[in-house]
C-alpha cells in the first residue's frame, strides 16, 4: 500500500475558526485529493492536484481551500469553519497515469461546534 | 454528470452465504469502475477494478464484471466469513483527471 498519511486524526472545533488538513504522501504521486465521506452520500470530491501548484475544484469545493507547495503535501483549509463541514475527511493520492489506482489516507475525524 | 447508484444497506448475512452488492452508474464516456471496501475505522481500500467492458475485476473471492449494456458492476462473493463485515463502496473514474465519484456506500454484517 502507498504510504500516505493524514493529520491530525481527531478535531475538535468552533464556529468561524479556521482549520488546516494535512496530507502527506511518500509515493511521489502525482494526483492528490481531498473527500469528504457523510452518511448517505458516500465520498464526495472536494479538491484535487494535478501537481505541485496545479488543483482544481470539486463537486463540494465551497467553503474549502486547498495549497500544494511540494509533491508529497496537499492542505486542506476551511477559513471559517461551519457546522455543515463536520465530517470525515479522506485524502487520496494516485501515480502517474490518469486511472491509476487511488490510494486512501486513514482519514480526519472533523467536528465543528 | 457522472452518478453512481447502489443498494442501500443494512445487508446482513450469516457466514458462508452469497453476498451480491448492486451498482449502477451514469457516466458520459467510458469510465474504469471500482470496489472499494471500509473496515470499521479504516481509510478505503481498493477491492477489484475493470478498466473496460466485458472486463471481470477479482480479489480475495470477490468478483464483478463491467457490463456497459446494462451500466452496472455488481460485486459477489460466493461464501462470506465475519472478516467481511464493512462497508463496500461502488466507484467509477473518467480519466480526465482521474476523479472518483462514489456510490452511497452498502454496509455488510455477516453474522457466525
Amino acid at each position: 500500500d502507498a504510504g500516505i498519511t493524514q493529520s491530525p486524526r481527531h478535531k475538535v472545533t468552533e464556529t468561524g475558526t479556521p482549520v488546516t488538513l494535512r496530507c502527506h504522501q511518500t509515493e511521489n504521486h502525482r494526483y492528490m485529493y481531498w473527500y469528504r465521506q457523510d452518511p448517505g452520500h458516500g465520498l464526495r470530491l472536494i479538491h484535487y492536484s494535478y501537481g505541485v501548484k496545479d488543483t482544481d475544484k470539486g463537486e463540494v469545493s465551497d467553503g474549502y481551500s486547498v495549497s500544494r507547495s511540494k509533491t508529497e503535501d496537499f492542505l486542506l483549509t476551511l477559513e471559517s469553519a461551519t457546522s455543515s463541514q463536520t465530517s470525515v475527511y479522506f485524502c487520496a493520492s494516485s501515480g502517474r497515469g490518469e486511472t491509476d489506482t487511488q490510494y486512501f489516507g486513514p482519514g480526519t475525524r472533523l467536528t465543528v461546534l | 454528470g457522472n452518478s453512481v447508484t447502489q443498494m442501500e444497506g443494512p445487508v446482513t448475512l450469516s457466514e458462508e452465504a452469497f453476498l451480491t452488492i448492486n451498482c449502477t452508474y451514469t457516466a458520459t464516456g467510458y469510465p474504469s469502475l471500482f470496489w472499494y471496501v471500509q473496515y470499521p475505522g479504516e481509510g478505503l481500500q481498493l477491492l477489484l477494478k475493470a478498466t473496460k467492458a466485458d472486463d471481470k475485476g477479482s480479489n480475495k473471492g470477490f468478483e464483478a464484471t463491467y457490463r456497459k449494456e446494462t451500466t452496472s458492476f455488481h460485486l459477489e462473493k460466493g461464501s462470506v466469513q465475519v472478516s467481511d463485515s464493512a462497508v463496500y463502496f461502488c466507484a467509477l473514474s473518467e480519466a480526465a483527471g482521474n476523479k472518483l465519484t462514489f456510490g452511497g456506500g452498502t454496509r455488510v454484517l455477516v453474522k457466525p
